[in-house]
Formats: C-alpha cells, sequence, structure tokens
C-alpha cells in the first residue's frame, strides 16, 4: 500500500521566518510525483509546488522550497519570509495517475 | 480559478436518500478524480476516469457509483446516504497522469 505521513498536526511561525513541513512516504514504485497543496480557509486546494522523482534537484516556486530525499523517502516543505497569508491546510500528495494524500499540517502564521 | 467547475456548492438531504455531483474538468484535461474529505481528514480518493473509462479505484463506497460522459464532464452517484458521508467532495482534472491536479471548489454534502 501507498500511504503518507504527515508528522505535524498542527505548527506556528512567526511572519518572516521560515518553517519547514515534513512528509514521508511509502511506495514500491520507481516513478512518480510528489506534490504540496496548499488548503486555506476557503477549502481550495492551491497546488504550492511539484517534484519529480526521478528529478535529483529540488524544485523551487518563490519562496517554498523542498528537500527531496529519495531514499529516504522524504519529501519536506520549506516555507521562507513566511507571510500572513500563507495560514493554511498544507497537505503533502504523491503518485502517478491517482495521489495519494497526507492527512495535513495546519501552518498558522502570526504578526 | 482552477477552471475545474463543481455543482452544486451545497446539498442537504437526509440519510437514505441519492443524489449526484457533478464536475466539469479544465479545458483539455481528459483526466478527473474524485476526492473525499471528511472533518479534519486528508482526502481520500475515490475513483479516476480518463477519457470516459475508470483508470483507478480508490476507497469508493459501492453505494458510490462514477462517470465521465462523452463531453468529459463527470457525475458522482451517492446513494443510500448515511450521516458519515457528509463530507466536502472534490473533484479535480489533469491533462493526463502524472500531471498536477487542478481542483474545483468543492460540493459540501450535508447528510441529516
Amino acid at each position: 500500500a501507498q500511504t503518507v505521513t504527515q508528522s505535524q498536526p498542527e505548527m506556528s511561525v512567526q511572519e518572516a521566518e521560515t518553517v519547514t513541513l515534513s512528509c514521508t512516504y511509502d511506495t514500491s514504485e520507481n516513478n512518480y510525483y510528489l506534490f504540496w497543496y496548499k488548503q486555506p480557509p476557503s477549502r481550495q486546494m492551491i497546488l504550492v509546488i511539484r517534484q519529480e522523482a526521478y528529478k535529483q534537484q529540488n524544485a523551487t516556486e518563490n519562496r517554498f522550497s523542498v528537500n527531496f530525499q529519495k531514499a529516504a523517502k522524504s519529501f519536506s516543505l520549506k516555507i521562507s519570509d513566511s507571510q500572513l497569508g500563507d495560514t493554511a491546510m498544507y497537505f503533502c500528495a504523491f503518485g502517478g495517475y491517482a495521489l495519494n494524500f497526507g492527512k495535513g499540517t495546519s501552518l498558522l502564521v502570526t504578526p | 480559478d482552477s477552471g475545474v467547475t463543481q455543482t452544486p456548492k451545497h446539498l442537504i438531504t437526509a440519510t437514505g436518500q441519492r443524489v449526484t455531483l457533478r464536475c466539469s474538468p479544465r479545458s483539455g484535461d481528459l483526466s478527473v478524480y474524485w476526492y473525499q474529505q471528511s472533518l479534519d481528514q486528508g482526502l481520500q480518493f475515490l475513483i479516476q476516469y480518463y477519457n470516459g473509462e475508470e483508470r483507478a479505484k480508490g476507497n469508493i463506497l459501492e453505494r458510490f457509483s462514477a462517470q465521465q460522459f462523452p463531453d468529459l464532464h463527470s457525475e458522482l452517484n451517492l446513494s443510500s446516504l448515511e450521516l458519515g458521508d457528509s463530507a466536502l467532495y472534490f473533484c479535480a482534472s489533469s491533462v493526463k497522469g502524472y500531471s498536477p491536479l487542478h481542483f474545483g471548489n468543492g460540493t459540501r454534502l450535508t447528510v441529516t
């Protein structure tokens, strides 16, 4: 079975600081993609960043970057210069045709 | 705006009833996915269609069924509803497998 584990149910960070959200997964597949999605209070699901498993280079998207460790099956999200608008639930997901999601980490950015 | 349209936004119904949720994918996307998000839970994958054919099945109950029509829109049918079926149901679409999913705004189903 393919599983995704987000071990931090809740996190808090001050504005302008950096925070890292953890994600581990389990799969026997070799070719897959990994994603981080953000769900603000509006409940929309918004794609934050994407990483192809065959790429060694970590993906970066503005203030968001990942630390992908394929051997360790770890895929963490780093948010730099945190902003109030980053307050949301963050979901890690991986898969091929269908994505498996973790249970999420609730991130609160405080002034 | 993701380009994925879900209707209705909200649905309130009684136990034992049947409802249909509708999804129109982004223009050009051939794959449609259905996910269920219960209170304080992650997203549970239900089913995926690609160009009209079922491609993958997740934890979808036998009381639930779905289909994708020739115009690529999809419907999720939920029958014999139970209180535990109350959830936010998301539809997502993608160009193909291994592509990012683009989510609709969801249908909030409340079973009373």
